[in-house]
């Protein structure tokens, strides 16, 4: 069974431009998430996408956001990017149902210059 | 408080020894409880859960969970070099089984 994949693993962006970032979960799982990761601050929770719905939210400013297709593959976008946006952005995917763990991707690596 | 804490850290053990890390957190309603683990450059991994009180073993691994007390810790026995990661506590806020909230992490050494 195919793990949960990433794309792009690494974008060096500069201030004020969108990136788009992508995950395929592993099959049959329909709930993704997103995570941000920095030294300073952790691992900290995007929004999560269950089948097609966000269904939580994190604590970040509308210019995060993100979307989930009809497959369960899910896109984040960032707009007007900013040096603080530099981070390990990590996707999740878990089955969504009950007491499930989530599993992550390899990430994408975002350096915002 | 914060929702969920690790505060002893880094944490460096002699090769063949027990580690122990520990993690409190904040929502008495939390039903399930996840350790990862996550090696330097390296996405997160899943390497244990607990539901119920008590204690669940997996190999060299134990998870202790009290919910009283609000408190899950993990055990590493015989631990090995290939063990240096960094642990990672997450907990679900009741009712939000996918939204996980990560501790900060404690940095394990094994020293050969």
């Amino acid at each position: 069974k195919a793990g949960v994949t990433q794309t792009p693993r690494y974008l060096i962006k500069t201030r004020g431009q969108q990136v788009t970032l992508s995950c395929s979960p592993i099959s049959g799982h329909r709930s993704v998430s997103w995570y941000q990761q920095t030294p300073g601050q952790g691992l900290q929770f995007l929004f999560e996408y269950f089948s097609e719905t966000q269904r939580n939210k994190g604590n970040f400013p509308g210019r995060f956001s993100g979307r989930q297709f009809s497959n369960s593959r899910s896109e984040m976008n960032v707009s007007t990017l900013e040096l603080g946006d530099s981070a390990l952005y990590l996707c999740a995917s878990s089955a969504g149902q009950g007491r499930v763990g989530a599993f992550f991707g390899q990430g994408t690596r975002l350096t915002v210059v | 408080q914060k929702e969920v804490e690790q505060n002893s850290g880094p944490l460096s053990v002699p090769e063949g020894a027990i580690a122990s890390l520990n993690c409190t957190y904040s929502d008495r309603g939390s039903q399930s409880f996840f350790w990862y683990r996550q090696y330097s450059g390296k996405s997160p991994e899943l390497i244990m859960f607990i539901y119920s009180n008590g204690d669940k073993e997996d190999g060299r691994f134990t998870a202790q969970l009290n919910k009283a007390s609000q408190y899950v810790s993990l055990l590493i026995r015989d631990s090995q070099p290939s063990d240096s990661a960094t642990y990672l506590c997450a907990v679900p806020p009741t009712g939000a089984n996918s939204k996980l909230t990560f501790g900060k992490g404690i940095t394990l050494s094994v020293r050969p």
